[in-house]
């Protein structure tokens, strides 16, 4: 089983629907991160987390939102989806500031 | 902020060395990671630098100074397989989250 899951894999919608993405881990790490990632500009943060209690905003916060439920779960919210956040949506984890980040298999995201 | 430049795409030849070049210009340094990604797929972490030189694992190797805000992946005896992108990310000063460069397409050809 994957250490770091999402769900969906892929999710085509309409604009102005609100839209969730999950994220489950069994890596027992503390920090949590959701990135997208476009073509040509590489991995972007939208919302860290470092504890159940912890949410902090990213580069492009803008138009998302986050829960973070558990220390094992954090999950992305699109309240009213617009096309131009389109894009591949990955969440990951960390131990600490030192240790790489391991990553979910991403979700595919289509707003049309 | 941060400033990390990545040669947007490479070819090399099966069998070959390539070096993936990152340079980068922040306030204060705090470490730098590479990963590599497959089309479609997640980030797989390659290595990790802090402090200058080099470290080797098998064919992979990277390099990092410090002061010359600079950093490349080194490839070797090249395989199909290593066709993928190769993505630089560092953690600035004061930070504690690393920022991604925008990665680099590496092409493996026979």
């Amino acid at each position: 089983d994957a250490d770091v899951t999402q769900t969906p894999r892929n999710r085509i919608t309409k604009t102005g629907k609100r839209i969730m993405l999950e994220c489950s881990q069994t890596k027992g790490h503390d920090r949590m991160y959701w990135y997208r990632q476009d073509p040509g500009l590489g991995l972007r943060l939208i919302y860290y987390s470092f504890d159940v209690k912890d949410i902090n905003k990213g580069e492009i916060s803008d138009g998302y939102s986050v829960s973070r439920q558990a220390q094992a779960k954090f999950s992305l919210s699109l309240e009213s989806a617009i096309p131009n956040q389109t894009a591949l949506y990955f969440c990951a984890t960390s131990e600490g500031s030192n240790q790489p980040q391991h990553f979910g298999d991403g979700t595919r995201l289509s707003i049309l | 902020g941060q400033n990390i430049d990545q040669p947007t795409e490479m070819t090399a030849t099966e069998g070959a060395i390539v070096q993936i070049n990152c340079t980068y210009q922040t306030s204060g340094f705090n470490g730098l990671f590479w990963y590599q990604q497959h089309a479609g797929e997640a980030p797989t972490f390659l290595s990790y630098n802090v402090l200058d030189g080099l470290e080797e694992k098998g064919r992979f190797s990277s390099f990092l100074s410090r002061s010359k805000g600079y950093s490349y992946l080194l490839l070797k005896e090249l395989q199909m397989k290593d066709s993928a992108s190769y993505l630089c990310a560092v953690r600035e000063g004061g930070s504690y989250i690393p920022t991604f460069g925008r990665g680099t397409s590496l092409i493996v050809h026979p």
